[in-house]
């Protein structure tokens, strides 16, 4: 099956630093998906990519479409501490969604 | 607006037992319906997926099975359960093959 690598897989940073984490494919994928999950929850979207390039804002958080169609990344400004969970990248093609391994931030205040 | 249940919230069963999961789905027809399997601490893995009564697409083969009775219905079973069939059950529904729609979750513990 496809396989996503996202990184780093886990993340322990300052209350108030940015955050960066990236997920990579070695084939092309057309639509690149941001979900968080809180603990005990099932995952939420975040951002949805469309278009190779495109840069998507939804608050303090930011996506961009690797020009390539083979990577993405989600930046994070100003952590606070609901931003602690797990972040998951995931791609749609031709197969079922599928979902890379995930980020676990953690958010010390 | 469509809401996705999945049940139980929690499971403790013993090894070599059986298993059934349901999850339903409401305020849609014909749904395309997913079962992930997440490991403590780990991704999300694809078990099983349909996308219509009866049609069961398995992902991984492995100790469990997937039905979809009805239209809005699909269920995760399993015969006798292994100590590996440890770990959080996500129902997911999603249209369009972009938006996962998930519930809230099962979390199984096999002692």
């Amino acid at each position: 099956g496809q396989q996503l690598n996202q990184s780093p897989q886990s993340m322990f940073i300052q209350e108030g630093e940015d955050v960066s984490m990236n997920c990579t494919s070695s084939s092309i994928f057309n639509t690149w998906l941001w979900y968080k999950q809180d603990p005990g929850e099932g995952p939420v979207l975040l951002i949805a990519l469309y278009k190779a390039g495109e840069l998507t804002s939804n608050g303090r958080l930011t996506a961009q479409f690797g020009i390539t169609r083979k990577d993405s990344f989600l930046n994070i400004s100003a952590s606070i501490p609901s931003d602690v969970g797990i972040y998951f990248c995931a791609v749609s093609g031709n197969t079922p969604l599928v979902f890379g391994k995930g980020t676990r931030l953690s958010v010390i205040a | 607006s469509q809401t996705i249940h999945q049940w139980p919230a929690t499971l403790v069963q013993p090894v070599g037992s059986p298993l059934s999961l349901e999850c339903t789905v409401e305020g849609t027809s014909n749904p395309n319906l997913y079962w992930y399997r997440q490991a403590a601490g780990r991704g999300l893995q694809l078990l099983f997926y349909s996308v219509g009564i009866g049609q069961i697409s398995s992902e991984v083969p492995q100790n469990l099975s997937a039905s979809r009775p009805q239209d809005r219905q699909f269920i995760l079973s399993s015969k006798k359960l292994l100590l590996s069939d440890s770990g959080f059950y996500l129902c997911a529904w999603i249209p369009g093959m972009t938006e996962a729609f998930f519930g809230q979750g099962t979390r199984l513990t096999v002692v």
